[in-house]
């Protein structure tokens, strides 16, 4: 089992570029969750999806979109990218939100 | 407003001695409790978690205490090994809510 696989590992990006970051999990996981990890500020929550067609917002929700069309993949893409958004982004899934999650080794992000 | 604190960012015990890690929190509210290990370059990974109607769970050589009324709680590692050094995270959620709230992060150091 590959768990929860995150591509690319490291991108660098242009302020204004956009870009998906790809997230796939083979568990059959209904939840599925991104989150961003800042030097100092622990793990915040982007967006979430209780299963395949549903969406909602975390606690830093701006400047990302997510679409969940099917329950193995959770793609995040990145509007028009800002410094700001410089940072450790991870996916992870689980049975339900209350569970524990499955992360993927994540993604690391830096854009000039 | 952080609502999950871990006030410590570093901690360092020597191998077979008890590590405690704490956390705090605001909302009286949550009442699902987990703690995440994290190795650098790879996503945090499951520990273990408390409900709020428990004070206590205990797994192999981890224990997570709760006290409610102090809106605290404390993962135990006992003996802390060097392995165990890493990040750890302690995370909360809310009843009826699949958000999960994480801190900051402890690191923990095991010097052999």
């Amino acid at each position: 089992n590959a768990g929860v696989t995150q591509t690319p590992k490291f991108q660098v990006l242009k302020t204004g570029q956009s870009m998906t970051l790809q997230c796939a999990q083979d568990m059959n996981h209904e939840y599925m969750s991104w989150y961003r990890q800042d030097p100092g500020m622990g793990l915040r929550l982007i967006h979430y999806s209780v299963g395949a067609g549903i969406t909602d917002q975390g606690e830093v929700p701006n400047g990302y979109n997510v679409s969940r069309s099917t329950t193995e993949d959770f793609p995040l893409r990145l509007l028009s990218a800002a410094p700001s958004q410089t940072s450790v982004y991870f996916c992870a899934s689980s049975t339900q939100g209350r569970q524990p999650q499955h992360f993927g080794d994540g993604t690391r992000l830096s854009i000039l | 407003d952080q609502q999950v604190k871990q006030n410590s960012p570093s901690l360092s015990v020597q191998e077979g001695r008890i590590s405690i890690l704490n956390c705090d929190y605001t909302n009286s509210m949550f009442d699902y409790f987990l703690w995440y290990k994290k190795y650098p370059a790879e996503g945090p990974t499951f520990l273990i978690s408390i409900s709020s109607i428990k004070d206590k769970n205990e797994d192999g050589r981890f224990t997570v205490f709760l006290n409610k009324s102090a809106k605290h709680l404390s993962l135990h590692i006992v003996p802390s090994q060097p392995g165990d050094s890493a990040v750890y995270f302690c995370a909360a959620s809310l009843g009826g809510s699949e958000k999960l709230v994480f801190g900051k992060g402890t690191k923990l150091t095991v010097n052999p």
